[in-house]
């Protein structure tokens, strides 16, 4: 069974700075797709960014990029110049394939922006 | 567009008793999945529904139940309620095999 690992329960930084959220994955299969969601207080799983594993270059969206190291089966995200709406508990998440569409979760970090 | 919207958004039941959650999916989105958050962890993936049949079904009791109908909105019932089921349900949902999942803003349970 896939299994995702976060082992930073906590994160903080402060506000334009940079900060890095790690997560490990376990898997045998080739084809799969990885996720970091962000849950504010309100509680809805928003998607932040994706990444395909065929895909060789790492995804970027605005202020997040993602490192995916397929052969170590890690997948961090970074946030560039980070704002006090950034806070929030950051989920990593793995997809496979051939699966429809069931998400693996990691435990979780939760990020606090201080000012 | 509305988006996938979850009701109720809190409850309360009593041990024993039972619940049934609902969701509607984003337009034009086909598969409901379920997913039970206990406080402080990750999402725990229940099960998912496609073509009003449980395509999948993740390692919950049969306790646990669901339904898919013809307009793809979804239910959860939990039967026997036990204190453990105290969570917030999330429904997801996603159109075809694979896309990417949206969620509800998710039903906060608790069991007295």
């Amino acid at each position: 069974a896939q299994t995702v690992t976060q082992s930073q329960p906590e994160m903080s930084v402060q506000e334009a700075e940079t900060v890095t959220l790690s997560c490990t994955y376990d898997t045998s299969e080739s084809d799969y797709y990885l996720f970091w969601y962000k849950q504010p207080p309100s509680r809805q799983m928003i998607l932040v960014i994706r990444q395909e594993a065929y895909k060789q270059q790492n995804a970027t969206e605005n202020r997040f990029s993602v490192n995916f190291q397929k052969a170590a089966k890690s997948f961090s995200l970074k946030i560039s110049d980070s704002q006090l709406g950034d806070a929030a508990m950051y989920f990593c998440a793995y997809h496979q394939q051939t699966s429809g569409s069931r998400l693996t979760f990691g435990e979780g970090t939760q990020l606090t922006v201080n000012p | 567009d509305a988006g996938v919207t979850q009701s109720p958004t809190h409850l309360i039941k009593t041990r024993g008793q039972q619940v049934t959650l609902r969701c509607s999916p984003k337009s034009g989105h086909d598969t409901v999945s379920w997913y039970q958050q206990a406080l402080g962890q990750g999402p725990q993936f229940i099960f998912q529904y496609y073509e009003e049949e449980e395509r999948q079904r993740g390692n919950f009791p049969d306790r646990f139940s669901g339904h898919q109908f013809p307009n793809y909105s979804s239910e959860l019932n939990v039967n026997a309620l036990l204190l453990g089921d105290s969570a917030l349900y999330l429904c997801a949902s996603s159109w075809g095999d694979y896309t990417e999942a949206f969620f509800g803003q998710g039903t906060r349970l608790t069991v007295v």
